[in-house]
């Protein structure tokens, strides 16, 4: 069975650093995208970014260019989101998702069960 | 630029059918999407890919009940039979073919009455 295991919620105060993870399974991490999706308190789902872990290529999102920074370690099968200095405007639940295509990014899925993220001071 | 348009809300009784449209910007007719479900507190799910022609692919365990169909730049996801579980946002997405990026709609919070 194919399944992306996020790490667990976080509370945070704002300027603080976070790195959060997904932990792939079941499939060749290496072959696929993941993409990492936030969704703000009662809004919908914007996209981030994604990274390719065969490679390394990651691309972003413009609207979090330079906001985050997308990582993996293959020999682990795990892709990273991080932060290096929170806002309060970083809470949100955030999801990674595995691209299906194996010739371009492609429909999610599946998705992670999601990391909440609350910053607060 | 790529983008994806979706009513904000769609509403139907128990037991009856509903159509939910997601529309893809003016050059982009060609491009497949993709159906997501978001069942309150609750994490998204895949439900199918829809390419241009209508033709579908469903995740595993979907129902019968989704079916998805296309015409022009026009996506549609029909839900039949509609059940409570059914009351959620439905998300389309898209993707990139040369230049890897996605792409999400705005969302349709759909209300089983």
């Amino acid at each position: 069975e194919v399944q992306l295991v996020q790490s667990g919620a976080e509370v945070k105060k704002p300027g603080e650093s976070l790195k959060i993870s997904c932990k792939g399974s079941g499939y060749s991490f290496t072959s696929y995208w993941i993409g990492w999706v936030r969704q703000m308190p009662g809004k919908g789902l914007e996209w981030m970014g994604i990274i390719y872990p065969g490679d390394s290529d990651t691309r972003y999102s413009p609207s979090f260019q330079g906001q985050v920074t997308i990582s993996a370690d293959k020999s682990i099968s795990t892709a990273y989101l991080q932060w290096s200095s929170l806002k309060a405007s970083d809470t949100a639940m955030y999801y990674c998702a595995r691209g299906k295509s194996s010739s371009s990014v492609g429909w999610f899925d599946p998705w992670g069960q999601g990391t909440l993220v609350t910053v607060s001071s | 630029q790529l983008v994806l348009t979706q009513s904000p809300s769609a509403s139907a009784s128990l037991g009856a059918s509903v159509k939910l449209t997601c529309t893809l910007s003016s050059g982009h007719s060609s491009y497949a999407i993709a159906w997501h479900q978001q069942q309150p507190e609750k994490g998204p799910r895949y439900l199918m890919k829809l390419n241009s022609d209508g033709s579908h692919s469903k995740g595993d365990g979907i129902p019968d009940r989704f079916s998805g169909s296309s015409s022009g730049a026009e996506r549609y996801l029909t839900i039949s039979s509609l059940q409570s579980e059914d009351e959620a946002d439905y998300y389309c997405q898209t993707w990139g073919t040369g230049i890897p990026y996605v792409v999400f709609g705005g969302g349709t919070k759909l209300t089983v009455l």
